[in-house]
């Protein structure tokens, strides 16, 4: 049972355009939720993370949102960079329990 | 060096073959983490280990085992592998829990035939 889902396994965007990756999650007890990037050939890396008493995390060009009632989390890429181009994983935790569940994944690409 | 180092890096090995796959850090961390990467299905998690005494399973631990050498060593372990333990490894390590997210390997790519 797929408790963190990315339903959309690719993304194309153009360069400069914004770039919004989804996520939804079942469980209700996560409160802690974490986005991934992945290059070819090497680890996750993290890129940003969000608590559920806040609905919106900043940092430089990336944005993730938090809507608890819906149980949806997106992140924006704004403006988007051909080096964005990657894997991006969604990831939620609850905290104490110290593990993250993972989602599939959506590989995104920006196009010169 | 980089900070979580995973040996082998790509790996093909026969069906019942006994293979090991090994972690080392220089994070000084305490938890340690085995995922495995497979295409539509994310990174799943089959062991992970807070400290050396301590060693849990995660959701796909069957087929697995692993062992906490050290702080630094965590070591995961096929007993009997098998084709459908084809998939990309990943070894992670964590300070005080998720909060400050995960710092990954670069990963074992593992093929069994």
């Amino acid at each position: 049972d797929q408790q963190v889902k990315q339903n959309s396994p690719s993304l194309s965007v153009q360069e400069g355009r914004i770039s919004i990756l989804n996520c939804d999650y079942t469980n209700s007890m996560f409160d802690y939720f974490l986005w991934y990037k992945k290059y070819p050939a090497e680890g996750p890396t993290f890129l940003i993370s969000i608590s559920s008493i806040k609905d919106k995390n900043e940092d430089g060009r990336f944005t993730v949102f938090l809507n608890k009632s819906a149980k949806h989390l997106s992140l924006h890429i704004v403006p988007s960079q051909p080096g964005d181009s990657a894997v991006y994983f969604c990831a939620a935790s609850i905290q104490g329990a110290q593990k993250l569940v993972f989602g599939q994944g959506t590989r995104l690409t920006i196009n010169p | 060096d980089a900070d979580v180092t995973q040996t082998p890096r790509n790996r093909i090995t026969k069906t019942g073959k006994r293979i090991m796959l090994e972690c080392s850090q220089t994070k000084g961390h305490d938890r340690m983490y085995w995922y495995r990467q497979d295409p539509g299905l994310g990174l799943r998690l089959i062991y992970y280990s807070f400290d050396v005494k301590d060693i849990n399973k995660g959701e796909i631990s069957d087929g697995y085992s692993v062992s906490r050498q050290a702080q630094a060593k965590f070591s995961l372990s096929l007993e009997s592998a098998i084709p459908n333990q084809t998939a990309l490894y990943f070894c992670a390590t964590s300070r005080d829990g998720v909060d400050y997210g995960y710092t990954f390997g670069s990963g074992t790519r593992l093929t069994v035939v």
